[in-house]
């Protein structure tokens, strides 16, 4: 089973700022790999798949990079919407692991 | 407008059955493969289950094989998740998701149910 892996589990930021996530991958997920955004009392939003493809009406400032084992979502500029929890799931192999999530909080 | 409507949520004890039901609207049904995804109460997301647009090729998540079963109905639109010998940890929002191509989650989501498995 691949274990997914997430930090920082918190992130104090203020609007405006260039927030960094990280997750990481047990073992190689190629680029299957998904970022989405929840928050609280909604369903989660795709934002991100094969590692670093927008999904539909994401804006620009959500960016994904990495492979194998190793991957970043970057948000350029903090927006106040913005402030949320996010995951990553990798769906390599056909099964689908997600990691424990982000929560990126206002400072 | 796209939508998902899951149903069939509730309280059942441990060991006993619900099947879930998920309508889909405003889209080509058969052209979307599927996905059951769940949040137990205050924790993260868990991929229960995928199923391809023709029905044909059905994946689940350790945790849930041999005990549930995913089926669609392409003729009325419906996505279903039939769960037996439910365990306490089985509680959570059970979310049904439109897999906009084999990514084991989706770029639309309804808005969930809740299953709580309690005695």
């Amino acid at each position: 089973e691949i274990v997914m892996t997430q930090s920082p589990a918190t992130l104090s930021m203020s609007p405006g700022e260039r927030a960094t996530l990280s997750c990481r991958a047990s073992q190689s997920v190629s680029s299957n790999l998904a970022w989405y955004q929840q928050k609280p009392g909604q369903a989660p939003r795709l934002l991100i798949y094969g590692a670093s493809t927008r999904a539909t009406g994401i804006p620009a400032r959500f960016s994904g990079s990495g492979s194998g084992t190793e991957f970043t979502l970057t948000i350029s500029s903090l927006q106040s919407e913005d402030f949320a929890v996010y995951y990553c799931q990798q769906y390599n192999n056909w099964s689908g692991t997600f990691g424990p999530g982000t929560k990126v909080h206002i400072k | 407008e796209v939508q998902l409507v899951e149903s069939g949520g509730g309280l059942v004890q441990p060991g006993g059955s619900l099947r879930l039901s998920c309508a889909a609207s405003g889209f080509t049904f058969s052209s979307y493969d599927m996905n059951w995804v769940r949040q137990a109460p205050g924790k993260g997301l868990e991929w229960v289950s995928y199923i391809s647009r023709s029905g044909g090729s059905l994946y689940y998540a350790d945790s849930v094989k041999g005990r549930f079963t995913i089926t669609r109905d392409n003729a009325k639109n419906s996505l279903y998740l039939q769960m037996n010998s439910l365990r306490d940890e089985d509680t959570a929002v059970y979310y049904c998701a439109r897999d906009p191509g084999a990514v084991l989650g989706g770029d639309h989501w309804g808005q969930g149910t809740l299953v709580t498995v309690s005695s």
